[in-house]
């Protein structure tokens, strides 16, 4: 079974902080992605990457940034976190190029 | 621009008969379609696909219909079962590019 674990499933962080979301996915795929989750929006997509240090730009990249030193690991990034991106994170991770799996989300409240 | 729409944000169905979830899209080159269920604190899971060249495509209780001249799927649960309850969200895949572009998401309720 793949498995996709996020690092934190709450979190709460302060104005102006810097958040980091790790995910970490064990079944050796390419692709992995960064997606929030709030209410009436669905399932938006921030970042995503195809392979090591490779990235491109999702839906709503502006005040994120991501890292992908290494193939199982992808990292999140606000750099300085506001309230509006208080939500649900979830990655996801697939090795092909359409079923993709999710971990079990991480919810970061924004103070 | 939702490129990927779910006009219902709830649907409620009693048990054991027909789920009707209803996804609307607007870009005509979408050329795989997947639904993925979501329960409450668990990230979605896959549940059905089915390519564009296709207008249906059955797994036990589940049955996705596309109809690209209307660029309508919907997605059938047949006979609906109380664990069904759960959020649905439709997602579609174009180009070569490897994401997908996700509804709003339609929260099922499977009454007794």
């Amino acid at each position: 079974d793949v498995k996709v674990t996020q690092s934190s499933r709450y979190l709460v962080k302060r104005t102006g902080e810097k958040v980091f979301l790790e995910c970490v996915q064990d079944m050796d795929h390419e692709n992995m992605f960064w997606y929030r989750q709030d209410p009436g929006l669905g399932l938006r997509l921030i970042y995503f990457s195809y392979d090591v240090k490779m990235k491109e730009k999702g839906d709503i990249p502006e005040g994120y940034s991501v890292s992908r030193e290494k193939k199982e690991r992808f990292s999140l990034i606000l750099e300085s976190a506001s309230t509006n991106q208080t939500s649900m994170y979830l990655c996801a991770s697939s090795l092909t190029i359409f079923t993709q799996y999710f971990g079990p989300g991480t919810r970061l409240t924004v103070l | 621009d939702q490129q990927v729409k779910q006009n219902s944000p709830s649907l409620s169905v009693q048990e054991g008969r027909i789920s009707i979830l209803n996804c609307d899209y607007t870009n005509s080159m979408f050329d795989y379609f997947l639904w993925y269920k979501k329960y409450p604190a668990e990230g979605p899971t896959f549940l059905i696909s089915i390519s564009s060249i296709k207008d249906k495509n059955e797994d036990g209780r589940f049955t996705v219909f596309l109809n690209k001249s209307a660029k309508h799927l919907s997605l059938h649960i047949v006979p609906s079962q109380p664990g069904d309850s759960a959020v649905y969200f439709c997602a579609a895949h174009t180009g070569t590019a490897s994401k997908l572009t996700f509804g709003t998401g339609t929260r099922l309720q499977v009454t007794l």
